[in-house]
């Protein structure tokens, strides 16, 4: 079975431009979540969603990043514009239905996002 | 204060001994635990979860609960060099799961 897809596994940019990282969760999974880690800050909830519409984003750091999930097996976070400190990991991880978050999040690859 | 607290590392332990990894939650209401390993470069995996007070093992892993302490605990018996990870605590509140920052195990050979 696949696990959770990511795309682009790493991406540079430059300050400024717009960034969109994507998401594709374990089928049959209802949660999606999106995260970043940085040596700093550790691993941080940004934004996740159930069955497609955004339970709660209050990780999001500020309006430069906003998530989508159009369907029950895509999801995008955009950064725009993007600056020097969003550079990080970003993962998505998705969860089961039914028992949802009691039963642990399954991680993607994440994208290493470089922003110069 | 930090919502989970894990044990400062580095740990280092030889092959065959023992790791011991602590974590400690503030919120009296949490309800399902994890701990997740994490190698250099990769993604979080899990590999135990826990969710009554007491003791969990899974192969060479043994988690143990103690809700009244708030603590969380993982140990690793017979170490194995494939174990050097970082190992992340997470605890799952209010439907938002908030992981500690990580405690960095390096079995040495």
């Amino acid at each position: 079975d696949a696990g959770v897809i990511q795309s682009p596994r790493h991406e540079v940019t430059e300050m400024g431009q717009e960034v969109t990282l994507r998401c594709k969760p374990i089928s049959g999974h209802d949660y999606l979540f999106w995260y970043r880690q940085t040596m700093m800050r550790g691993l941080e909830l940004l934004i996740y969603f159930n069955n497609n519409v955004p339970i709660d984003d209050s990780g999001m750091p500020e309006d430069r990043f906003s998530a989508k999930m159009p369907n029950a097996s895509f999801s995008t976070l955009k950064i725009q514009p993007s600056e020097p400190r969003d550079s990080a990991v970003y993962f998505c991880a998705s969860s089961p239905r039914g028992a949802g978050l009691m039963q642990g999040q399954f991680f993607g690859p994440g994208t290493r996002l470089t922003v110069l | 204060q930090k919502e989970v607290e894990q044990n400062s590392g580095p740990l280092s332990v030889p092959e065959g001994a023992i790791a011991s990894l602590n974590c400690t939650y503030s919120d009296r209401v949490s309800q399902s635990f994890f701990w997740y390993r994490q190698y250099s470069g990769k993604s979080p995996e899990l590999i135990m979860s826990i969710y009554s007070n007491g003791d969990k093992e899974d192969g060479r892993f043994t988690a143990q609960l103690n809700k009244a302490s708030q603590y969380v605990s993982l140990l690793i018996r017979d170490s194995q060099p494939s174990d050097s990870a970082t190992y992340l605590c997470a605890v799952y509140t209010d439907y938002k799961l908030s992981f500690g920052a990580g405690t960095t195990v390096t079995v040495r050979a």
